[in-house]
């Protein structure tokens, strides 16, 4: 069964530092890899997926890396501000099987 | 147009109603789920319909009862819930289910059992 584990749990950065999110997964047979926000009280909002094929994506200051053999993925956020505090949630799709999401890095930029 | 809509945004319920909660997209997508999230929770999968076929029940309560009437809504249906189910239920739509493409999700209903 795929498990898929994010650290930290919780991270507050100031205002301006480029940070790093980690999330793992045990089951290396994935279709894609996808990378969600999610603000108190709301939906998720889908910021960037990763074929299984691809190594990495990116759009504007953010870039998600994968590495399927070893089972790993980063999400890698530049200047960030306080904008970006939010959960950021990682989801893995194999076979037959839709999303399994970590649970999630809640992420504070202090101004 | 990358949008789920999802409502009502707001549900309280007793736990002798009968309510539903509707989703609807018009991305074209034939794969369309639901959702439930607790509080400091990721979410957890309920029921995937793919092409208009419910192909996974990730065995929920029959008091949970989906529907999708056509391509582009989705209804959950809720009758003699639980307190314990108060929740945020999340609608999310993609090209069909298994073939690795961008998940789109909704706002959202909150729904609370009293």
């Amino acid at each position: 069964k795929q498990e898929v584990t994010q650290i930290p749990a919780a991270l507050s950065v100031p205002e301006g530092e480029n940070l790093v999110l980690n999330c793992s997964f045990t089951d290396s047979a994935i279709y894609n890899l996808q990378w969600f926000r999610q603000d108190p009280g709301k939906g998720l909002t889908s910021l960037l997926l990763i074929q299984s094929s691809q190594r990495e994506q990116t759009s504007g200051r953010l870039n998600a890396s994968l590495d399927k053999s070893s089972g790993r993925s980063t999400l890698y956020i530049a200047a960030s501000q306080p904008g970006d505090s939010a959960t950021y949630l990682c989801a893995v799709i194999g076979g037959n099987t839709p999303l399994v999401f970590g649970k999630g890095t809640r992420l504070s930029v202090i101004a | 147009d990358t949008e789920v809509t999802q409502t009502p945004k707001h549900l309280v319920m007793g736990m002798t109603n009968k309510k539903s909660l509707k989703c609807e997209q018009h991305m074209g997508h034939r794969a369309m789920y639901w959702y439930k999230q607790k509080a400091k929770k990721p979410p957890e999968l309920m029921f995937v319909y793919s092409y208009e076929k419910l192909s996974i029940n990730e065995s929920v309560p029959s008091r949970f009862s989906p529907e999708c009437p056509n391509s582009s809504l989705l209804n959950l249906h809720l009758h003699a819930l639980q307190p314990e189910d108060s929740a945020l239920y999340l609608c999310a739509s993609s090209r069909p289910s298994g073939s690795g493409n961008t998940i789109y999700f909704g706002e959202g209903s909150w729904l609370t059992v009293v």
